[in-house]
């Protein structure tokens, strides 16, 4: 079974511009979410869905920061424009629905890289 | 909010030591907690779990016991191997209120063994 895929890996833009995550959950999740891992520091939430309903989007930066899971699968997360303290790892996890027992699976992560 | 705090690192041990590596944790009602360990170029997994007090998670010769008069999910090893050189994060899985089904997770101890 294919696990949470995301894309990019990495990705390298200059401060101004634009840049979009893509995920893949595990098939049959339907809670989604979308973690910010700095250098040193344990993920923090940015949002969380299930399934099309953004159930807690309370740490987004919703000024530059957006997100969207259209048909409650795949989910983009953008940032316009981008600034330098948005270097980080994007991570992205899936669980089966979000009751509070349930672990969550994690993609690999898309390393953002500011100049 | 619910905060989870870990022992501060990094650690380096001899292969064969014994590990402990100290977390706590502050939530409402009973949340479940978790260890998740990330090796060297991959994503976060997750190592062991438990869901309710007194339980304890295992795996790979990991152990950890929810502690719940303590507040407490320490992580041990009785011999480490060079191969478990990662970094380890305590979580938990709020079960009420605004923090129900949302991970929230420790700032992360890098454990390095050397043979």
């Amino acid at each position: 079974e294919a696990g949470v895929v995301q894309s990019p890996r990495y990705k390298i833009i200059e401060k101004k511009q634009p840049v979009a995550f893509w995920c893949n959950p595990i098939s049959g999740h339907n809670t989604l979410y979308w973690y910010l891992q700095n250098l040193g520091q344990g993920p923090e939430l940015l949002i969380r869905y299930e399934n099309e309903e953004a159930v807690d989007d309370s740490q987004l930066p919703k000024d530059r920061f957006s997100a969207e899971r259209l048909k409650g699968v795949d989910s983009t997360l953008k940032i316009q424009p981008a600034e330098l303290g948005d270097s980080a790892v994007y991570l992205c996890a899936s669980s089966l629905g979000g009751h509070s027992t349930g672990e969550l699976f994690f993609g690999e992560g898309s390393r953002l890289t500011v100049l | 909010g619910d905060s989870v705090t870990q022992m501060e690192g990094p650690v380096t041990l001899s292969e064969e030591a014994f590990l402990t590596i100290n977390c706590t944790y502050t939530a409402t009602g009973y949340p479940s907690l978790f260890w998740y360990v990330q090796y060297p170029g991959e994503g976060l997994q997750l190592l062991l779990k438990a869901t309710k007090a007194d339980d304890k998670g295992s795996n790979k010769g990991f152990e950890a016991t929810y502690r719940k008069e303590t507040t407490s999910f320490h992580l041990e090893k009785g011999s480490v191997q060079v191969s478990d050189s990662a970094v380890y994060f305590c979580a938990l899985k709020g079960a009420g209120g605004t923090s129900y089904g949302k991970l929230t997770f420790g700032q992360g101890t890098i454990l390095t063994v050397h043979p």
